[in-house]
């Protein structure tokens, strides 16, 4: 059973340009959790999606930032027009089904996106 | 604003020393308590998720309790080896979003 996977792993874009991320949750979850690791800082998160729907995006930066989880396919973290404060470590993790109280639901993680903006 | 704290910041220790890292997180509005081992370049990797007050786990010779009334949780390692070198994250959850402390580095000396 495939982990969760992260594409690229490494990408490098100049201001102005449109960075896609994507993220393939494990088999069977259908819950996608994006985190950000800004330089020298903890992880910190962005967006919560199921399929086809966003569900907290508390977050996400309220300009050139968006994320979908499609039907069928992966989840994209889009960054448009992207500044240099946007080099960071993206990271995704996928869950089977959605955490309440007292529930067990561990969140699996992707080994990241690093994005450098030049 | 809801903070994590850990400590300490960074660890060394020698191989066969035990050790332990603290974890202080909100009290009120409790769903959970995660526990990951972070080598550099790859993914976090769940330890432990701990739902209840006095809630023990244990796996090898890593172990953790969870003290929800006060917002504590420690992490134990019996033994030390170098492989158990990593970043060691604790996040706290009380919806779906997990909020992540900055981590205790630890490194095991041959």
């Amino acid at each position: 059973n495939a982990g969760v996977m992260q594409n690229p792993r490494h990408l490098v874009r100049r201001r102005g340009q449109e960075a896609r991320l994507r993220c393939s949750p494990m088999k069977g979850h259908s819950h996608v959790y994006w985190y950000r690791q800004l330089p020298e800082e903890g992880l910190k998160f962005m967006v919560y999606l199921q399929k086809e729907n966003i569900i907290d995006e508390s977050g996400m930066p309220k300009e050139r930032f968006s994320a979908e989880f499609p039907k069928e396919g992966p989840s994209i973290l889009r960054i448009q027009q992207v500044v240099r404060g946007d080099s960071a470590a993206y990271f995704c993790a996928s869950s089977p089904v959605r955490g309440g109280p007292d529930s067990y639901n561990e969140q699996f993680f992707g080994p990241g996106t690093r994005l450098t903006v030049l | 604003i809801l903070n994590v704290e850990q400590s300490p910041q960074s660890l060394h220790v020698q191989e066969g020393d035990s050790t332990n890292f603290t974890c202080s997180f909100p009290s009120s509005n409790f769903y959970a308590l995660h526990w990951y081992r972070w080598e550099t370049a790859k993914s976090p990797e769940a330890l432990f998720v701990m739902t209840l007050n006095g809630d023990e786990k244990k796996k090898g010779r890593i172990s953790a309790t969870l003290n929800t009334k006060e917002g504590y949780s420690y992490l134990y390692i019996k033994g030390s080896q170098p492989e158990d070198s990593a970043t060691y994250l604790c996040a706290f959850r009380n919806t779906d979003k997990l909020i992540f402390g900055t981590g205790t580095r630890l490194q095991v000396f041959p």
